[in-house]
């Protein structure tokens, strides 16, 4: 079973500045398969990125993906205060679903 | 735009069975896509639970397999989840969500908070 870890578990950072989260899998994961959420307090997530790097309906170009063998990424180019939220990655393998723990974006 | 909705019971006693449904809306359950549970205990994270095509093909968590059972039922545009043997760790906040077949899931429930408690 392929395990996602995302880091930092938290990340304190003001509106305006970039935001680099990450997610490294423990075997090599096809970009195809790799996409990013966003969830806020009492909300459901919301899809942000599929394919590693295709933003989804609706999503500002400032969230940008990119992927590096087992390393993917996810941008936030310049933080809005709408953006401070919980983040987290998901794969596809073997016909189910694995998502990493989450990173917290909160205000600094 | 496909809209969810979970339904079902709040509170589901120790041993017993949880049985909710997700109702589509907004495109028709028959399409090529895949409809999935997940679910997330309070203050936690995610974890996926098993998802079914309208032909009856269904994939599960390894984890959660032998409880759980995924139903779909397209004259009423809704799917389904059972989960047995219900304990507190399965207290958490249930939701239905759908694949396009982008292997991402797309659309989501609001969900549903299920205790399990007596």
């Amino acid at each position: 079973e392929i395990l996602l870890t995302q880091s930092p578990g938290t990340l304190s950072l003001s509106p305006g500045e970039r935001a680099t989260l990450s997610c490294r899998a423990t075997q090599s994961v096809s970009s195809t398969y790799l996409a990013w959420y966003q969830q806020k307090p009492g909300q459901a997530p919301r899809l942000l990125i599929y394919g590693a790097s295709n933003r989804a309906t609706g999503i500002p170009d400032r969230f940008s993906g990119s992927a590096s063998g087992t390393d993917f990424s996810l941008t936030i180019s310049r933080l809005e205060v709408e953006d401070f939220a919980v983040y987290f990655c998901q794969q596809y393998g073997t016909s189910f679903y694995t998502f990493g723990q989450g990173t917290k974006l909160e205000i600094k | 735009q496909v809209q969810l909705q979970e339904s079902g019971p709040g509170l589901v006693e120790p041993s017993g069975t949880l049985s909710l449904i997700c109702s589509v809306s907004g495109a028709s359950i028959s399409v090529d896509n895949w409809w999935s549970w997940v679910r997330q205990p309070p203050g936690k994270g995610l974890e996926w639970i098993g998802e079914i095509h309208h032909s009856d093909r269904t994939n599960y968590s390894p984890s959660l397999k032998s409880r759980a059972t995924i139903s779909v039922d397209k004259s009423r545009n809704q799917f389904s989840l059972k989960l047995t043997s219900m304990t507190a760790a399965d207290t958490a906040i249930y939701y239905c969500a759908d694949s396009i077949g982008r292997y991402s899931l797309d659309y989501w429930g609001q969900g549903a908070l299920v205790t399990v408690s007596s």
